[in-house]
């Protein structure tokens, strides 16, 4: 299994949808997780972590399943500002260090 | 979080010369990283920036091509040596405010190189 793994998307929704993305990992001693949000051409920017079952921002919901090694994040009520590539980042075992996904595209339509 | 800044913001270099970006930071940090994001890829770790000691690469990375340095807590550089178009990228820092390497990074705006 690849250290962090995400819907290869696009996603492409209207405005007002919820949408969900997944993504897996291979550390199963990982304690913290995160979601960042990266625009075209822009650094990535913390969009929320995970250090639990989950946490709640307003419309953005990230969960944690320990058990089968996944977090997803929960978008409700899409805005066209959403649109843009999330990424989902987890620690490495052996290193230390954070492994980053390649990330899921997502696209709200009006 | 923290204020971060790179230098150059973009460049075009010619194959075989040397590009040094700076990343500066408006509070001391303990942490201070060096990433790589490929067009179309996630990004990349290159090394820790340690100050006051050598950094800390990460396999396939190699001091001789990227040697950096970090001369205190607020600053660091990267310099991508003897350049290819394969080293055509965006690089990018990122500082840790925690003292862990797996805690919250924030990162600098990047810089785009493109070696032709």
């Amino acid at each position: 299994r690849k250290e962090v793994e995400q819907d290869p998307g696009p996603f492409n929704v209207p405005e007002g949808a919820t949408v969900a993305f997944n993504c897996t990992y291979s550390n199963s001693a990982s304690q913290s997780f995160f979601w960042y949000r990266q625009d075209c051409r822009k650094e990535p920017k913390l969009l929320m972590s995970v250090y639990s079952s989950g946490n709640e921002d307003g419309r953005f919901t990230a969960q944690l399943n320990r058990a089968s090694q996944y977090i997803s994040l929960l978008i409700r009520d899409s805005k066209l500002s959403d649109s843009a590539t999330y990424l989902c980042v987890a620690p490495v075992a052996s290193q230390g260090n954070l492994i980053f996904g390649k990330g899921t595209k997502l696209s709200v339509k009006p | 979080s923290a204020v971060i800044s790179q230098k150059p913001s973009r460049d075009i270099c010619q194959r075989g010369t040397s590009l040094t970006i700076q990343c500066q930071v408006d509070s001391q940090v303990t942490m201070m990283f060096w990433y790589r994001q490929q067009p179309g890829q996630s990004l990349t770790l290159i090394a820790t920036a340690n100050q006051g000691s050598e950094a800390t690469y990460e396999s396939g990375f190699v001091i001789d091509k990227f040697p950096i340095s970090r001369p205190n807590l607020t600053f660091s550089t990267l310099t991508v040596s003897n350049m290819s178009p394969e080293d055509s990228s965006i690089y990018l820092c990122s500082v840790g405010l925690s003292g862990t390497s797996t805690d919250t990074q924030y990162f600098g705006p990047g810089t785009r190189l493109t070696v032709l």
